[in-house]
């Protein structure tokens, strides 16, 4: 069966660089969801878009930003980079959203900043 | 208290055992609750999803959820070396939460 895609698998930038990271949800699946992981960490939510628009907000930093398209695919945007921002970046898909919904993840964009 | 705690381990058992899995949840999150696996490196797997009090078996797992106790557990029969990996707990409150998850080591 078809998962989620995310592109690139693996980033490298130096700070004060942008970054776009891309997500590719399970055909049919029309909401999308962000996170950031960090080593040792479990994923924190960023941000999530149900049928193109914003759904919820987590703790996702100002200096990013995201969307979703009319394919349901997102992209999340990132700039003026830190070296915190070093961590691993999951997108994960779900049908409808609710709490109900299994969320169902990518295999993630690692991204390292230099 | 955060929204979804479990004990973060290592837990350790040996093949063949039984590996008990507890998360605890405070009364912000939702009561649709979630097992996901996760390998060092990879994404989380969704293992389980667990929505009313009681026992729901796939293979060798078992959810189980108490409201009551506010908590919900993930029995693993049988255990296998492939098992080792970090389990994860979730669940919806005002975002999906995860806990910190637990980490599982089955001994050959």
């Amino acid at each position: 069966a078809a998962g989620v895609i995310q592109s690139p698998r693996h980033l490298i930038k130096e700070k004060r660089e942008t970054a776009t990271l891309k997500c590719y949800p399970i055909p049919r699946h029309d909401t999308v969801y962000w996170y950031q992981q960090g080593p040792g960490q479990d994923p924190q939510f960023l941000i999530s878009f149900y049928e193109k628009m914003q759904s919820d907000k987590g703790s996702i930093p100002d200096r990013f930003s995201a969307q979703q398209f009319s394919d349901y695919h997102s992209e999340l945007n990132m700039s003026s980079l830190e070296l915190g921002d070093s961590a691993l970046y999951f997108c994960a898909s779900s049908f409808g959203v609710g709490s109900n919904q299994p969320q169902h993840f990518g295999d993630g964009t690692r991204l390292s900043i230099l | 208290q955060k929204e979804v705690e479990q004990n973060s381990g290592p837990l350790s058992v040996p093949e063949g055992a039984i590996a008990s899995l507890n998360c605890t949840y405070s009364d912000r999150v939702s009561q649709s609750f979630f097992w996901y696996r996760q390998y060092s490196g990879k994404s989380p797997e969704l293992i389980m999803s667990i929505y009313s009090n009681g026992d729901k078996e796939d293979g060798r797992f078992t959810a189980q959820l108490n409201k009551a106790s506010q908590y919900v557990s993930l029995l693993i029969r049988d255990s296998q070396p492939s098992d080792s990996a970090t389990y994860l707990c979730a669940a919806y409150g005002q975002n999906f939460v995860f806990g910190p998850g637990t980490r599982l080591s089955v001994l050959p």
